[in-house]
């Protein structure tokens, strides 16, 4: 069946640097790739998405890169600050969402 | 960002009783919502894809007739726990997807805990 993985499961960086979340993903029909943030006991938050016409995406501090040929994509926040510490799930769709398991991103002042 | 509202945000409920999420889409009309299920600290698990007027098609694994789900309108599905049990306490959420766009916005979730 579908199947989204993605590393690392957490990531620890100091205020400031940067942050790389990856995702790989298998049903090939994938077309669009959201990407969400959860913070403790909140709901999912979409951050930013792209469609599978488009092989990068900015907004401000994050951007989002796709290789349909790998079926790769990742998330990359820039100079991270505290209150970016969440979980990170990122999800490939067609019909339906998969989501991978999450990533625990810690931000350390 | 669309808005989803989810109720009620925590229910207790005895083992045996039957409960009741409510999913609605405030400013969009949503053809399809998705009930997702999530452990602590864990990802979220698709458990059925709610249409607008049919059936809902579920996840290989989760039984339909304990998890009923009717999304009788185009703002509103619902998800009902029956006879449920300890093993079904958990983080249930909704989302709703905008049509045409692809994007889905979660509701708030809603904890259930079953005694």
């Amino acid at each position: 069946g579908e199947n989204v993985e993605q590393h690392p499961s957490t990531l620890s960086v100091q205020e400031g640097d940067s942050a790389v979340i990856k995702c790989t993903y298998s049903d090939s029909a994938s077309n669009y790739f959201p990407w969400y943030k959860q913070e403790l006991g909140k709901r999912p938050q979409l951050i930013i998405d792209i469609r599978s016409n488009v092989g990068e995406k900015k907004d401000q501090r994050i951007a989002v890169t796709l290789n349909k040929t790998a079926k790769h994509f990742s998330l990359h926040i820039t100079e991270t600050q505290p209150e970016d510490s969440a979980v990170y799930f990122c999800a490939a769709s067609e019909s339906k969402t998969i989501f991978g398991a999450g990533t625990r991103l810690f931000v350390k002042a | 960002g669309a808005v989803v509202s989810q109720h009620p945000s925590r229910v207790i409920c005895k083992s045996g009783t039957s409960v009741k999420i409510e999913c609605r889409s405030l400013d969009f009309q949503a053809t399809t919502m998705f009930w997702y299920r999530q452990f602590p600290k864990q990802s979220l698990m698709l458990m059925a894809t709610s249409n607008e007027g049919s059936k809902a098609t579920y996840e290989q694994g989760v039984e339909k007739d304990k998890f009923l789900i009717n999304h009788a309108s185009l703002t509103l599905s619902t998800l009902t726990v029956t006879s449920a049990h300890p093993e079904d306490s958990s983080f249930y959420i909704c989302s709703a997807r905008v049509p045409g766009l692809g994007e889905q916005y979660f509701g708030p979730g809603t904890r259930l805990t079953v005694t």
